[in-house]
């Protein structure tokens, strides 16, 4: 079945620090790859995806680029602030069989202190 | 556009009861998704519904159930509430045309909390 692992959080980062979440996934078609963003008391936000192999998706400074050799999206921005603090989730919507639905990672929780 | 939205917020029900959550798509959103979101299992799929018909359909008992309306609003059903249905239900939309290429939209959620 399909599976999406991201690495444990919480992290803790100072303002303007870089960030990498990492992500990988396994796959039983072609997966699209997405993150979203979670902020408290919010629903979930798209903040970037990719839909096929080298895609690079990018928003708000975020960057992750679809590396199918390695099955990862790894998510990264080069300076953090203090407003991207908050929960993010990789997940993936497989073309094979059941192509309806999100399968998410367990979220990974980003604090970023001024 | 407005958002997807969800009725009501918040809930507060006691075992054995029954429950009905509301989502209303993006106007022009024919596909709505449900999920369940509790910090022991994270996000986990409950069904997709396009154009009045269930497509897919997750790992839940089946005490959990949804419809979707003409209109592409949809409600999900809870009934016989047990403590560890308390969760964050969150409702998605996204226009269907591309399958598993398309991106979906969240509401704010409905936290359900059963005492």
């Amino acid at each position: 079945g399909n599976s999406v692992t991201q690495m444990e959080g919480p992290v803790t980062l100072s303002e303007e620090a870089f960030l990498t979440i990492n992500c990988t996934y396994t796959a039983t078609g072609y997966p699209s790859l997405f993150w979203y963003v979670q902020y408290p008391g919010e629903g979930l936000q798209l903040l970037l995806k990719a839909t096929k192999a080298d895609d690079k998706g990018s928003n708000k400074g975020f960057e992750a680029t679809y590396r199918k050799e390695t099955t990862s999206f790894h998510l990264e921005k080069g300076s953090v602030q203090v407003s991207d603090s908050a929960v993010y989730f990789c997940a993936l919507s497989d073309s094979g069989g059941s192509n309806y639905k999100l399968t998410f990672g367990k979220g990974t929780l980003l604090t970023v202190n001024p | 556009k407005a958002g997807v939205t969800q009725t009501p917020r918040y809930l507060i029900k006691t075992r054995g009861q029954q429950v009905t959550l509301s989502c209303s798509p993006i106007s022009g959103h024919r596909s709505v998704s449900w999920y369940q979101q509790t910090p022991g299992q994270g996000l986990q799929f409950l069904f997709e519904y396009f154009s009045e018909t269930q497509r897919n359909k997750g790992n839940f008992p089946g005490r959990f159930s949804g419809r979707q309306f003409s209109n592409s609003r949809s409600e999900m059903n809870v009934s016989t509430l047990e403590l560890g249905d308390s969760a964050l239900y969150l409702c998605a939309s996204s226009f269907a045309a591309g399958g598993y290429t398309d991106t979906q939209y969240f509401g704010p959620g409905t936290r359900l909390t059963v005492l």
